[in-house]
Order: structure tokens, then sequence, then C-alpha cells
């Protein structure tokens, strides 16, 4: 059983430009979720996508958006970058809740971004 | 809104001395705690799950407990390796999805 990567490991984009980070949920996971991680602080929602459909959002701006595939692959896109964008970008994977009670999400290694 | 609390921030202990860290929450339904360790520049790595008050679990040298207001993440004879900063959550169900809500961590130090 494969865990949860991420690509790339690391990005230097500046101001204004747009990216995209890759994340591979880990086999049989059918939810991914997205969190932005600044230095010393935890992390922090962005969305959680369930059968290639958004179910979630946190407190982020449309220009944060993604896409979840079949293949238990999903993007994160960002546009007109901002130099507060430069994050931990962490993708986490799961089963679908089950009843009342939440499944455990597991984390890749995230991509560092950093905004020039 | 739902909040998470983790104190002290940072810790510095001896090996062998034992201590716990403290996550305080505020959440309407509680649907799940979770703690989780972070090695520096790497992603979360998944500890436990609690769901209900008096609950406890138990991995090598920790042991979490949760009550209704706050989790206890108890470690026992560290050792340097168990540095690392431990990240609690609570779970906030919003429009369905199972958004996690994360306290700021506590950073651990053990010293040899």
């Amino acid at each position: 059983e494969t865990g949860v990567t991420q690509s790339p490991t690391h990005l230097i984009k500046t101001r204004g430009q747009q990216v995209t980070l890759r994340c591979s949920s880990q086999s049989g996971h059918n939810t991914v979720s997205w969190y932005q991680q600044a230095l010393g602080q935890g992390p922090q929602f962005i969305f959680q996508y369930y059968r290639e459909e958004e179910n979630g959002r946190g407190n982020f701006p449309p220009r944060f958006s993604g896409l979840q595939f079949p293949n238990y692959s999903s993007e994160l896109n960002v546009n007109a970058l901002e130099l507060d964008d430069s994050a931990l970008y962490l993708c986490a994977s799961s089963l679908a809740p089950s009843g009342s009670f939440s499944n455990e999400q597991f984390f890749g290694p995230g991509t560092r971004l950093t905004v020039l | 809104e739902d909040q998470v609390t983790q104190s002290p921030e940072a810790l510095r202990l001896q090996e062998g001395e034992s201590s716990s860290l403290n996550c305080s929450y505020t959440v309407s339904g509680l649907r799940g705690l979770f703690w989780y360790r972070q090695d520096p520049g790497k992603g979360p790595e998944f500890l436990f799950t609690l769901y209900s008050a008096g609950e406890e679990k138990e991995k090598e040298r920790l042991k979490a407990t949760l009550t209704k207001k706050e989790s206890f993440l108890h470690i026992t004879a560290p050792k340097p390796e168990d540095s690392a900063t431990y990240l609690c959550a609570v779970q906030d169900p919003i429009q369905g999805a199972q958004k996690l809500v994360f306290g700021q961590g506590t950073r651990l130090t053990i010293n040899p």
C-alpha cells in the first residue's frame, strides 16, 4: 500500500504567476483535502474533494481552486500569486466519513512554495 | 467557531523526563480529536484518534487521553527521536466535508 505523495517538493514563483501542485492519494481513499501551513502555525483547511466534486471550502479566495481525478490524483491551482501565499501546502487523503464520525486523514510530505 | 489551543508552545525535556502536552478545544459536537506528529519540513504523521470523553490510546511512549474540553498527550521516558512538533486537531463538519481545525502545535525537544 503506497502512502500519499506530492510534487514538486519545492517551488519558487514570482508574484502574479500561477502554480499547480499535485497529489496522489493513498490507494482506495476517495476523499482528498488540501491545507496551507505557514511557518510556525498549524495547517489551515483550503478545501476538500469527494468523488471529483468540491464538498467544502475554508476561508480562501476563489483564486485557489482544485481538481480531483478518478485515479486518486488531485491538483491544487493558485492564480495571481501573492507574497502571503508562501507556505507549505499539504494534501491529505481519507475515506469518506462513516456515520457521525470522521476518518483519519493521512498527509503527504507537502510542497514548499516560495513567492518572490 | 471551533477553536483549538495547544500548550505549551514549546517544551524542552531531558531524555527520560516524562511530561504532558495539552490541547483545549471548543467544538459543537465532537466528531473526532486527532493527534499528529510533524518533523521539520515534512507532512504531519497520524498518531491517534479519540472520539469520546474517557477514551485513551497508547503507542510506544505516547498516550493520548480525552475529556469533554481537552486532550492530553502524555510522553513517558522520552528519547531524542521523540523531538518534533505535536499537533492536535478537531473535526469541524462544514458542508459535509471533514475539515480539520488545528492548534498551533507544541514544539517538543528532548535533550540526550
